[in-house]
């Protein structure tokens, strides 16, 4: 089975201070992904990677930044936290260039107080 | 317009209903229509997925696509309180663009 992991289920954060989240994937997929999912809005695409050390900017990259340094772990990073960035943060991953079948790790629940 | 649209909900419907969920959406381009599950507290996993348009069928699933209007559906048959989820219908151009809806929020009551 795929495995999506994600490095916290909760987290808790002062505006201002600078987030690392941290998504790890154990098949070998070459394309990983950051979303952040809200009510009414559902899922949106921060940033996404086709390969280590590269990376491609989604809908709502604002705010956000991201690293590829290994193929398995794709880290999303919030230089300084805002109240608006509270928000569920999902990772995904999927085999091959087409991105189709996206396997996602369980969330992240980010409150930025 | 919002690229793609699916009704809220939540919709709720007794055991053995059948259940109908969908979407529409505005960017002609795309070719691939997938639908995915969330239960709560879970990230979305893939249920299934077609090209262009016709009919997908797999168990109690099926997925319809008529891209003349522009308008995407997934018909479960003899529902149960397991099917009780989040259902996501999602969209892309081949890698593209790949696109999200909010999701319909669904109950099966036993």
């Amino acid at each position: 089975d795929v495995k999506v992991t994600q490095s916290s289920r909760y987290l808790v954060k002062r505006t201002g201070e600078k987030v690392f989240l941290e998504c790890v994937q154990d098949m070998d997929h070459e394309n990983m992904f950051w979303y952040r999912q809200d009510p009414g809005l559902g899922l949106r695409l921060i940033y996404f990677s086709y390969d280590v050390k590269m990376k491609e900017k989604g809908d709502i990259p604002e705010g956000y930044s991201v690293s590829r340094e290994k193929k398995e772990r794709f880290s999303l990073i919030l230089e300084s936290a805002s109240t608006n960035q509270t928000s569920m943060y999902l990772c995904a991953s999927s085999p091959g260039t087409s991105g189709l079948e996206q396997f996602f790790g369980p969330g992240t629940r980010l409150t930025v107080l | 317009q919002k690229e793609v649209e699916q009704d809220p909900g939540p919709l709720s419907v007794p055991e053995g209903a059948i259940v109908s969920l969908n979407c529409t959406y505005s960017n002609s381009a795309f070719q691939y229509f997938m639908w995915y599950r969330q239960y709560s507290r879970k990230g979305p996993e893939l249920l299934m997925y077609t090209y262009s348009s016709g009919n997908k069928e797999d168990g109690r699933f099926t997925a319809q696509v008529d891209k003349s209007s522009k308008y995407i559906s997934l018909f479960i048959r003899d529902s149960q309180p397991s099917d009780s989820a989040t259902y996501l219908c999602a969209m892309s151009n081949y890698g593209q663009n790949f696109v999200f809806g909010p999701g319909t929020r669904l109950s099966v009551l036993p």
